[in-house]
């Protein structure tokens, strides 16, 4: 148990379906982040919220729409993906001008078919 | 714009051994921090050290520890007396304190088996 929970697990959505990832944090922290994780390449940063505003969009599709309905949880919606989309999404949080580091989730496996 | 890079995708070492990870980084920035996290295959990312720029001291945790060389831009990791369970895929990442550290940015990631 980590304190930054992610729902599901494992998510298969067609390109046509719309879905939601769910990011929970039980650590008191202020800052939220949406990290993409595909195979052989680094971690991209798709979005940071900052008490709940959003301060950062890495040129992300609008096909995902992330939203901060409080300091405790992150959503991402997801619609009209493409298979390309296929990829870990992962959460983190950390608070903002404390302890510099990351707290991560365990992510969740998304395929598009 | 902050770079990582990590220049091997898979390495070995038998249990019981010494095995050192290498990343170098390019930045403009002063004061900033680097460190090494560990995704093992529950894929959750787990914070294995930390370095301040401004210390020149390396940084230590137990069996990890670090070789900060800032001229240089190099931040290997060492891991003393390998476990089984430090088999993972091993990420250096940066992040600038002057931004806030908004962005922690990653390198490629090595991939790290530990052989019994």
């Amino acid at each position: 148990e980590t304190g930054v929970t992610q729902t599901p697990r494992h998510l298969v959505m067609g390109m046509t379906n719309k879905k939601s990832l769910k990011c929970e944090q039980h650590l008191g922290h202020n800052a939220m982040y949406w990290y993409k994780q595909s195979a052989k390449k680094p971690l991209e940063l798709m979005f940071v919220y900052n008490f709940k505003e959003q301060t950062e969009n890495n040129s992300v599709p609008s096909r995902f729409s992330p939203e901060c309905p409080n300091s405790s949880h992150l959503f991402l919606h997801l619609h009209t993906l493409q298979p390309e989309d296929s990829a870990l999404y992962l959460c983190a949080t950390r608070t903002l001008g404390g302890d510099e580091k990351l707290f991560f989730g365990s992510g969740t496996q998304l395929s598009v078919l | 714009a902050q770079t990582v890079t990590q220049s091997q995708p898979e390495m070995s070492v038998q249990e019981a051994e010494t095995v050192t990870l290498s990343c170098t980084y390019d930045t403009s920035e002063n004061n900033y921090y680097l460190f090494w996290y560990k995704q093992p295959p529950s894929r959750q990312m787990i914070l294995v050290i930390r370095q301040e720029a401004y210390k020149q001291q390396n940084a230590t945790e137990n069996r990890f520890s670090v070789n900060f060389q800032k001229a240089a831009k190099s931040f290997s990791l060492k891991i003393s007396d390998s476990q089984l369970g430090d088999t993972a895929m091993y990420f250096c990442a940066f992040t600038s304190v002057d931004n806030y550290g908004q962005n922690f940015v990653f390198g490629p990631g090595t991939r790290l088996s530990v052989l019994p």
